[in-house]
């Protein structure tokens, strides 16, 4: 089955500095890549997604780029703000049918 | 957005009670939803994925006789924790699928149920 790495499980930035979290895949067949934000107790929050057939793709402040050949993704936040504090995780699967498998996650703390 | 509706959000129960926790999608039919268990500072895993109208499919080492997972509409799926114990403490949590979706870009999570067994 799909094992999804992620590092690092934790990450200290000041407000205003750029965030990068990766992760690792090793399911050749996975084809679609979110990353959810977790704040304690609640759901996950969909921030952004990328396909296998793109290899980067940008929302405002948060983009993601995916290498499929070195089958690994990051997440970048950039101007990071205190509000963006929370657990992020990545994830992987293949299509309909299957589950998404989570990476362990990253606590990342902005500091004003 | 499509909204994913999980009840209770809160449940203490003594050890050796059952639990019922319902994941209802409100706006949309879902063929398959997840059951997954989140333990504190931990990811999400997951436990069984459940289609309308069949049994479960449960990951390993997750006891189908103690999780016992219900799909009987289109719009709604249960989990039972039979005999909890402490152990079973966890936030729980759905995500279901909107029918007909070819990939997991349609999935939508429950706002998850924390499990205390005393």
């Amino acid at each position: 089955g799909e094992n999804v790495e992620q590092h690092p499980s934790t990450l200290s930035v000041q407000e205003g500095d750029s965030a990068v979290i990766k992760c690792t895949y090793s399911d050749s067949a996975s084809n679609y890549f979110p990353w959810y934000k977790q704040e304690l107790g609640k759901r996950p929050q969909l921030i952004i997604d990328i396909r296998s057939n793109v290899g980067e793709k940008k929302d405002q402040r948060i983009a993601v780029t995916l290498n499929k050949t070195a089958k690994h993704f990051s997440l970048h936040i950039t101007e990071t703000q205190p509000e963006d504090s929370a657990v992020y995780f990545c994830a992987a699967s293949r299509n309909s049918g299957y589950a998404l498998n989570f990476g362990k996650g990253t606590s990342l703390l902005v500091t004003p | 957005g499509a909204v994913v509706s999980q009840h209770p959000s809160r449940v203490i129960c003594k050890s050796g009670t059952s639990v019922k926790i319902e994941c209802r999608s409100l706006d949309f039919q879902a063929t398959t939803m997840f059951w997954y268990r989140q333990f504190p500072k931990q990811s999400l895993m997951l436990m069984a994925t459940s289609n309308e109208g069949s049994k479960a499919t449960y990951e390993q080492g997750v006891e189908k006789d103690k999780f016992l997972i219900n799909h009987a509409s289109l719009t709604l799926s249960t989990l039972t924790v039979t005999s909890a114990h402490p152990e079973d403490s966890s936030f729980y949590i759905c995500s279901a699928r909107v029918s007909g979706a070819e990939s997991n870009e349609k999935l939508f999570f429950g706002s998850g149920t924390q499990l205390s067994v005393l």
